[in-house]
């Protein structure tokens, strides 16, 4: 399976910290995105990395991505109660476009 | 653009019911995904779209699901007869690929679905 899995499953941090979570997958890919749920709403897309990239920011975010490990992580800086959200990573075999998700991360930012 | 377009928001049915779920993609995307999600499963691909033509509908889970796209602004996913176990949360999404340029996907705001 394509499946990504992130690591841990659930996160609990107080407001300031630095949340971090993993993404691991398993075939070559094109690129790897990153995505944010809040609780009872549609998923929305946080930042794409393609395999040719080793490390992307936007804003608050950083992603990086090892393909040699086959594995991206996610740190959000200066976390906000806001961001109390399920975090989820979505990879898809290399030319292809149907792009699978893995469990989440459930993040709780406690003010 | 309004976004990705999903009706009724909230659906509740009795067993052996038909249920139609609809959704209007992003103009301009060519590729359109319904997906499921549930507390047991997760987020499930079960079929997509690309330019209003199926690509891969072995998610589906039996004959009870189809899924149609009868244009490029329309899509419904029909069940029928319903069953408990298809109580969840059901998502559309949709991307613009036009031959391998990788976009994150838009999604709706799913339809909660209940069959009692």
């Amino acid at each position: 399976s394509q499946q990504g899995e992130e690591d841990p499953q659930a996160l609990s941090i107080q407001e300031g910290e630095n949340a971090t979570m993993n993404c691991s997958y398993k075939t070559s890919i094109n690129n790897l995105q990153w995505y944010r749920q809040n609780s009872g709403r549609g998923l929305v897309h946080l930042i794409l990395i393609r395999s040719n990239e080793r490390e992307k920011h936007s804003g608050r975010l950083r992603v990086t991505l090892d393909t040699s490990k086959k594995s991206s992580s996610l740190l959000i800086t200066a976390s906000r109660a806001a961001d109390t959200a399920s975090y989820f990573c979505a990879t898809a075999p290399s030319g292809d476009q149907n792009f699978v998700f893995g469990p989440g991360t459930r993040l709780s930012v406690l003010p | 653009d309004a976004g990705v377009i999903q009706s009724p928001r909230h659906e509740v049915t009795e067993m052996g019911q038909e249920v139609t779920l609809r959704c209007k993609p992003i103009s301009g995307h060519d590729y359109l995904f319904w997906y499921r999600q549930t507390m047991m499963r997760g987020l499930e691909l079960l079929i997509y779209f690309n330019n209003n033509v199926p690509i891969d509908d072995s998610g589906m889970p039996e004959d009870r699901f189809s899924a149609k796209m009868p244009n490029a602004s329309f899509s419904t996913l029909k069940i029928q007869p319903s069953e408990p176990r298809d109580s969840a949360v059901y998502f559309c999404a949709s991307t613009f690929d036009r031959v391998r340029r990788y976009y994150g996907y838009t999604f709706g705001s799913g339809t909660r679905l209940t069959v009692v």
